[in-house]
C-alpha cells in the first residue's frame, strides 16, 4: 500500500533552517508529484510548493519563493523540504504529500511538527 | 489568485442528520479541479471526494460532491459520529499562482 512516512519532530531557533523528510513506498516515486503542506495550530491548510520526482523540477506559492527548497533522492524514493531564515511565524505542522491527476492530495504523510523557538 | 470561501465557519448538527457544507470560489472553476478533505484532530487530511463529484477509494456513500461555476457542495447524508471533524476544499488552477488552494474549513461538530 501507498506510504509516505516523515522525520520527526524539530525544534530550531529563529534564523535557523529545517529540512524535512518523506519517504515514500508502495508506489512508483518518480510517476507522481510531490507537495507540501503546511498548517499553524488551530489553522487551516496552506500549500507550500510542488516537486516533479521525475526531472526535479520544482514550483513555489510566491510566500515562499526564495526560502524554501524542496529536492529528492530517487534512489531512496524519500522527498525533501527544507526551510530557511526561520521565524515564530513557521512553527506549523508540515505535510507531505502525493498529488494525483486532476490536482488532488491523495496521500499524506503523518506530518513533521517544526517549532521555532529562542 | 482564486480565493475559496466555505462556509458556514462552523456546522452543529446531530448524528444522523444531514450536513452540507459549501465552498465559493472567487472565480468560475472547471468543476473537476475541486477536491474535499476531513481532517480528525491530530490526524493528517483525508481526501474524500476529487473531480468535483468522485469518490475516494474507501469513502462511504454517504459523502457526495456536488457543483459548478463558482458554488460547490459536500454533502453527508446521514452523519455518523465519526464525521465530526473540519473538512477543506481545494481546487489546482493551471497558470495561476498559487497552483493549489484550500478552502479556510468547516468544522462540523456535535450538537
Amino acid at each position: 500500500q501507498v506510504q509516505l512516512v516523515q522525520s520527526g519532530a524539530e525544534v530550531k531557533e529563529p534564523g535557523a533552517s529545517v529540512k524535512v523528510a518523506c519517504k515514500t513506498s508502495g508506489y512508483t516515486f518518480t510517476r507522481y508529484d510531490i507537495s507540501w503542506v503546511r498548517q499553524a495550530t488551530g489553522h487551516g491548510l496552506e500549500w507550500m510548493g510542488w516537486m516533479n520526482p521525475n526531472s526535479g523540477d520544482t514550483g513555489y506559492t510566491e510566500k515562499f519563493q526564495g526560502r524554501v527548497s524542496m529536492t529528492r533522492n530517487t534512489s531512496i524514493g524519500t522527498a525533501y523540504m527544507e526551510l530557511t531564515s526561520l521565524t515564530s511565524e513557521d512553527t506549523a505542522v508540515y505535510y507531505c504529500s502525493r498529488t494525483s491527476s486532476p490536482g488532488f492530495f491523495e496521500f499524506w504523510g503523518q506530518g513533521t511538527l517544526v517549532t521555532v523557538s529562542s | 489568485e482564486v480565493v475559496l470561501t466555505q462556509s458556514p465557519g462552523t456546522l452543529s448538527l446531530s448524528p444522523g442528520e444531514r450536513a452540507t457544507l459549501s465552498c465559493r470560489a472567487s472565480q468560475s472553476l472547471k468543476s473537476t479541479c475541486l477536491a474535499w478533505y476531513q481532517q480528525r484532530p491530530g490526524q493528517a487530511p483525508r481526501l474524500l471526494i476529487y473531480g468535483g463529484t468522485s469518490r475516494a477509494t474507501g469513502i462511504p456513500d454517504r459523502f457526495s460532491g456536488s457543483g459548478s461555476g463558482t458554488d460547490f457542495t459536500l454533502t453527508i447524508s446521514r452523519l455518523e459520529p465519526e464525521d465530526f471533524a473540519v473538512y477543506y476544499c481545494q481546487c489546482q488552477q493551471y497558470g495561476v499562482s498559487p497552483l493549489y488552494t484550500f478552502g479556510q474549513g468547516t468544522k462540523l461538530e456535535i450538537k
